[in-house]
């Protein structure tokens, strides 16, 4: 899984709290996804960005969840006032284009919460 | 609304023998399918792609049927290597928009 690199690995946070994950896409590839697994789960689509816009956010919460891919940086996917349910691995793809090309995953960041 | 499912939770399979991991979908509009690898703690790892203007498609050990008139693909792997031991998820998408949907996967344990 090299070349996306996701981090923090490992976010603990207790309930109320802010949870921040980044994700750098693999060198040349301006389309980021976000997915969620849940334990003993498949990954969960959540929101598809490019450089500075939300392309689909169909699989994103209503509330508390935000992502955001600015111009320089990483994409950061925001999770406001966490709750025990908000645990779970999360993971970055990248691809180069819209048309039909593999996405590669990131190692994922595993959130709990306390 | 589980779009993509993979009926089989695990397959056990002795090293050397082919192994099949069965996948079925339910919206007609999927056009790509896809096929990850993955080890704990680690994402998924592509493995082998198919558009849906082709049966098969294959790449060393690892070959991807599909059969469009009963929404179903399946995935070979011969000869199994104790390495390939993992969780096989497939995934489809369709052309514009290009987000994946997954199915629950199949844990692959090859024994030596």
């Amino acid at each position: 899984n090299a070349g996306v690199m996701q981090n923090p690995r490992h976010l603990v946070r207790r309930r109320g709290q802010e949870a921040r994950l980044r994700c750098s896409p693999m060198k040349g590839h301006s389309h980021v996804y976000w997915y969620r697994q849940l334990p003993e789960e498949g990954l969960k689509f959540m929101v598809y960005l490019q450089k500075e816009n939300i392309i689909d956010e169909s699989g994103m919460p209503k509330e508390r969840f935000s992502a955001e891919f600015p111009k320089e940086g990483p994409s950061i996917l925001r999770i406001q006032q966490v709750v025990r349910g908000d645990s779970a691995a999360y993971f970055c793809a990248s691809s180069p284009t819209i048309s039909n090309q593999p996405q590669h995953f990131g190692d994922g960041t595993r959130l709990s919460i306390l | 609304d589980q779009q993509v499912k993979q009926n089989s939770p695990s397959l056990s399979v002795q090293e050397g023998r082919i192994s099949i991991l069965n996948c079925d979908y339910t919206n007609s509009m999927f056009d790509y399918f896809l096929w990850y690898k993955k080890y704990p703690a680690e994402g998924p790892t592509f493995l082998i792609s198919i558009s849906s203007i082709k049966d098969k498609n294959e790449d060393g050990r690892f070959t991807v049927f599909l059969n469009k008139s009963a929404k179903h693909l399946s995935l070979h792997i011969v000869p199994s290597q104790p390495g390939d031991s993992a969780v096989y998820f497939c995934a489809a998408s369709r052309a514009a928009g290009n987000k994946l949907t997954f199915g629950g996967g199949t844990r692959v344990l090859v024994k030596p």
